[in-house]
């Protein structure tokens, strides 16, 4: 089975900082990887995914991960962050010979940016 | 506009209750699935469906219970069984269940234990 370790539960940063919000994962086969964003008591939204391809993948609102294979990373990236980024973050890895029941979570890192 | 909705936004159950949270959507997806979000956690699957008439188990049903009557309609039931029940449930869906699918979440139901 798959996992998935987010390295940090919170972040602070300041504004107009740049900001890496790290993700590891396990598995012994190919992977799809993904990036959530969930904003105080809302659901979540996806930012970006990676399925093939560019290892760069770009996202919504600025954030851009890099698929790093011998490392088995997706690290996202902003390289200025506005307070209204403020929100917890999700990594998140499903088998991609497998279906979406098995998409499994990391349990969260919070960014906080700071004026 | 499309999307997914989820009703109530709080609820709130009495010990030996059975509650029922509602999750429709209207984007015309097969595949439907239910969530538990605790504090500090990631999201643990409860309940998924891939077609209307059949649900599976996800790693933590016991003491849940579903039903997809209808495509758009994927309600869950937290029966008394669930000794723990506080937490935020998250209802998704997707366009089928292959694992490189984007999941579309609703604003979730945040439940509360009087």
């Amino acid at each position: 089975a798959q996992s998935v370790t987010q390295l940090d539960s919170q972040v602070p940063v300041f504004e107009e900082a740049p900001v890496e919000l790290r993700c590891n994962y396990s598995s012994s086969v190919s992977v799809y990887l993904f990036w959530y964003v969930q904003y105080p008591n809302q659901g979540l939204q996806l930012l970006l995914k990676y399925l093939s391809g560019s290892t760069l993948v770009k996202g919504i609102n600025g954030f851009e991960a890099e698929f790093n294979k011998s490392q088995t990373s997706f690290h996202l990236r902003k390289p200025s962050v506005h307070i209204s980024d403020t929100a917890e973050y999700f990594c998140a890895v499903s088998v991609s010979s497998g279906s979406a029941r098995q998409l499994t979570f990391g349990s969260g890192t919070q960014l906080t940016v700071l004026p | 506009d499309g999307g997914i909705t989820q009703s109530p936004k709080y609820l709130f159950r009495k010990e030996g209750q059975n509650v029922t949270l509602s999750c429709e959507q209207n984007l015309n997806h097969d595949a439907m699935y239910w969530y538990r979000q605790d504090p500090g956690q990631g999201l643990r699957l409860i309940y998924y469906s891939q077609i209307v008439n059949d649900f599976q188990k996800g790693d933590i049903a016991e003491g849940y219970s579903v039903s997809r009557e209808k495509k758009e309609s994927f309600p869950l039931t937290v029966t008394s069984a669930q000794k723990n029940p506080t937490a935020f449930y998250l209802c998704a869906s997707s366009i089928d269940s292959g694992s490189s699918e984007t999941q579309y979440f609703g604003p979730g139901t945040r439940l509360l234990v009087l």
